[in-house]
């Protein structure tokens, strides 16, 4: 089953504005990652934090993890048209070995 | 360096025939990966190994079957193809522990697209 939930399922924005997607989960977590997915393509990693962490930032990539609510979000600003894409979170529960998968948030930035 | 490359990159089979794909990884990665992603269905676990010589199941395993000989490679087999395993699939692989702990960044081949007639 899907332990990680992004919200919203699908987004578009227009070039140049801030796009936010979350992610729930329900357990404990060692960490959280987010993905990226072009169209027909293999994921792409983005950014780990780690359930010690609260924020972490790459480029115009921001990540905040709360661990309180078991939740994170990710925060692209500036977006281009390049930015479309899926993105998706998963979480490491530890023991497991495989990190579980939320069902991804569709983006679309118009020029 | 390849990073995570998959074989073929696309297929069509009958109902019935079988067929290997076949992931490489050039990271020294203990971990690996098979998934299946359907469209509004997300990623789905196959199978996946901890280790060279260990496999276990995911959260879709049947009609699947794999073999984790050697650590670089990590091979799907489909024995007896149906309509339902049409889907494109992805091998992943990371860096992990044998004995477990934390489950790294995941690092994804390019996927194959599989048609079943």
């Amino acid at each position: 089953s899907q332990q990680g939930e992004e919200d919203p399922q699908a987004l578009s924005i227009q070039e140049g504005e801030n796009a936010t997607m979350n992610c729930s989960y329900k357990t404990s977590i060692n960490n959280l990652q987010w993905y990226r997915q072009n169209s027909g393509r293999g994921l792409v990693h983005l950014i780990l934090i780690r359930s010690n962490e609260r924020e972490k930032h790459s480029g115009r990539l921001r990540v905040t993890l709360d661990t309180s609510k078991k939740s994170s979000s990710l925060l692209i600003t500036a977006s281009r048209a390049a930015d479309t894409a899926s993105y998706f979170c998963a979480t490491d529960r530890g023991a497991l070995r495989k990190l579980i998968w939320g069902l991804g948030t569709s983006l679309a930035v118009n020029p | 360096n390849a990073g995570v490359t998959q074989t073929p990159k696309f297929r069509v089979l009958k109902t019935g025939q079988s067929m290997t794909l076949l992931c490489a990884q050039d990271m020294n990665h203990e971990y690996m990966y098979w998934y299946r992603q359907d469209p509004g269905m997300g990623l789905r676990l196959i199978h996946y190994s901890v280790g060279e010589g260990t496999t276990a199941k995911g959260e879709v395993p049947d009609g699947y079957n794999v073999s984790r000989l050697k650590k670089q490679n990590f091979l799907l087999g489909l024995e007896s193809a149906a309509p339902s395993q049409t889907s494109v699939y992805f091998c992943a692989s990371s860096y992990g522990s044998f004995a477990g702990g934390v489950t790294d960044t995941q690092y994804f081949g390019p996927g194959t697209r599989l048609t079943v007639l």
